[in-house]
């Protein structure tokens, strides 16, 4: 079965600390993804990976970078965190190209910043 | 630009069938895709249509009309399990979600 894990399931940070959430998968997926969920706005992307070292911004990057050192790991940074990133986050990891229409998502991880 | 609509809300009958209309507009698009998302868990893979059509697994169908850019998810003899949100998603480099629609299911 593929497995995607999140360093945290919880978390809760103070506004203006450095924040790291951690994505790891075990398929050797080549693309990896970074989304935020809050009610009634659905999943958005933040930002997402092709491969080892390559990243794109999604639709929201304000506020987040990423890093994609390990093919398997795909990090979420907050530089300096904000109470309007209380969210859900999300990870996911697929194939590229047309085989990989499934995405495989990681549990979450609820982030509370005070 | 890129987005997709659906209803923010649906409500059926336990044993009925319903129906979840998304609605898109994309550039550079492969398929459609449905997710699923029970409260408190992470989204899951449900169907692809890459072609125009209907496609079957089990009790849930999916359609796709690009001509329309239109596509439905069916899902039939509705079990109280199936309580969920539901998610269509255009796939592309990137898979873009809609809002989502969330399934009430009535005994």
């Amino acid at each position: 079965d593929v497995k995607v894990t999140q360093s945290s399931r919880y978390l809760v940070k103070r506004t203006g600390e450095k924040v790291f959430l951690e994505c790891v998968q075990d398929m050797d997926h080549e693309n990896m993804f970074w989304y935020r969920q809050d009610p009634g706005l659905g999943l958005r992307l933040i930002y997402f990976s092709y491969d080892v070292k390559m990243k794109e911004k999604g639709d929201i990057p304000e506020g987040y970078s990423v890093s994609r050192e390990k093919k398997e790991r795909f990090s979420l940074i907050l530089e300096s965190a904000s109470t309007n990133q209380t969210s859900m986050y999300l990870c996911a990891s697929r194939t590229p190209g047309l085989a990989g229409n499934e995405q495989y998502f990681g549990p979450g991880t609820r982030l509370t910043v005070t | 630009g890129q987005s997709l609509e659906q209803p923010s809300e649906v409500t059926a009958v336990e044993g009925a069938i319903v129906q979840i209309n998304c609605t898109y507009q994309t550039s550079g698009f492969y398929g459609l895709s449905w997710y699923q998302q029970h409260d408190g868990g992470a989204p899951t893979f449900l169907s692809y249509n890459a072609l125009d059509g209907l496609e079957e697994t089990g009790r849930f169908s999916s359609f796709l009309s690009r001509s329309d850019s239109y596509g439905y998810l069916l899902l039939q003899e509705l079990q109280m399990k199936d309580s969920a949100s539901y998610f269509c998603a255009a796939t592309r480099d990137k898979i873009i979600f809609g809002k989502g629609t969330r399934l009430h299911i009535l005994p």
